[in-house]
């Protein structure tokens, strides 16, 4: 089945250091992944929306110059929390969709990425 | 704002017996919904989906029941195991694929007991 792959799975850093977050599509495809965020006893909240080859699309409320989007193949997309604070403390997650197979398909998750900053 | 809602938080059963999950959304403009399953510390697995064209779907023990006039799906799981001990989640979207993005519960924690 499809999987996605989110790396690191943890990160504990200092106050103003920017982190990054790779998400990868591991046997399919994906022009588009998207990124949430999870905080406690809350659900998951879409912050933006990775396009291969293109400008992210990011939802109301969320900073583009403070969550930095690249989706530079079709494998791959990249989340880089700029100069953390500790209210970026959060739990980050990655989705992509298999674009190749037909029909209806459901968006696959990465494991997340627990995101603490001191 | 919520969307989508999962007004249970959580839910406990006997191994065996049926688990009911419900969700209510109010976006009359969702097409396309799905349940996940998610453990501590792992991503949430993709479970079921369900088209609005349907009212049924069936997949071995877990079966999704969609009721558009009013608004609301249920996820029933039989028998129900232990190991489907987890958080679920419903998600909904606009558009029949899941290139649209997701609307999420909050979840709800379902325990199984032996």
């Amino acid at each position: 089945g499809a999987v996605v792959s989110q790396h690191p799975s943890r990160v504990i850093c200092k106050s103003g250091t920017s982190v990054k977050i790779e998400c990868r599509s591991l046997d399919f495809q994906a022009t588009t992944m998207f990124w949430y965020r999870q905080f406690p006893k809350q659900s998951l909240m879409l912050m933006a929306t990775s396009n291969e080859g293109s400008k992210a699309t990011y939802e109301q409320g969320v900073e583009k110059d403070k969550f930095l989007i690249n989706h530079a193949s079709l494998t791959l997309s990249t989340l880089t929390v700029t100069s953390a604070h500790p209210e970026d403390s959060s739990f980050y997650i990655c989705s992509a969709r298999d674009n190749l197979r037909s029909g209806n398909q459901p968006q696959h998750f990465g494991d997340g990425t627990r995101l603490s900053i001191l | 704002d919520q969307q989508v809602k999962q007004n249970s938080p959580s839910l406990s059963v006997q191994e065996g017996r049926i688990s009911i999950l419900n969700c209510d959304y109010t976006n009359s403009m969702f097409d396309y919904f799905l349940w996940y399953k998610k453990y501590p510390a792992e991503g949430p697995t993709f479970l079921i989906s369900i088209s609005s064209i349907k009212d049924k779907n069936e997949d071995g023990r877990f079966t999704v029941f969609l009721n558009k006039s009013a608004k609301h799906l249920s996820l029933h799981i039989v028998p129900s195991q232990p190991g489907d001990s987890a958080v679920y989640f419903c998600a909904a979207s606009e558009g029949q694929g899941g290139s649209e993005k997701l609307v999420f519960g909050k979840g709800m924690k379902l325990t199984v007991n032996p």
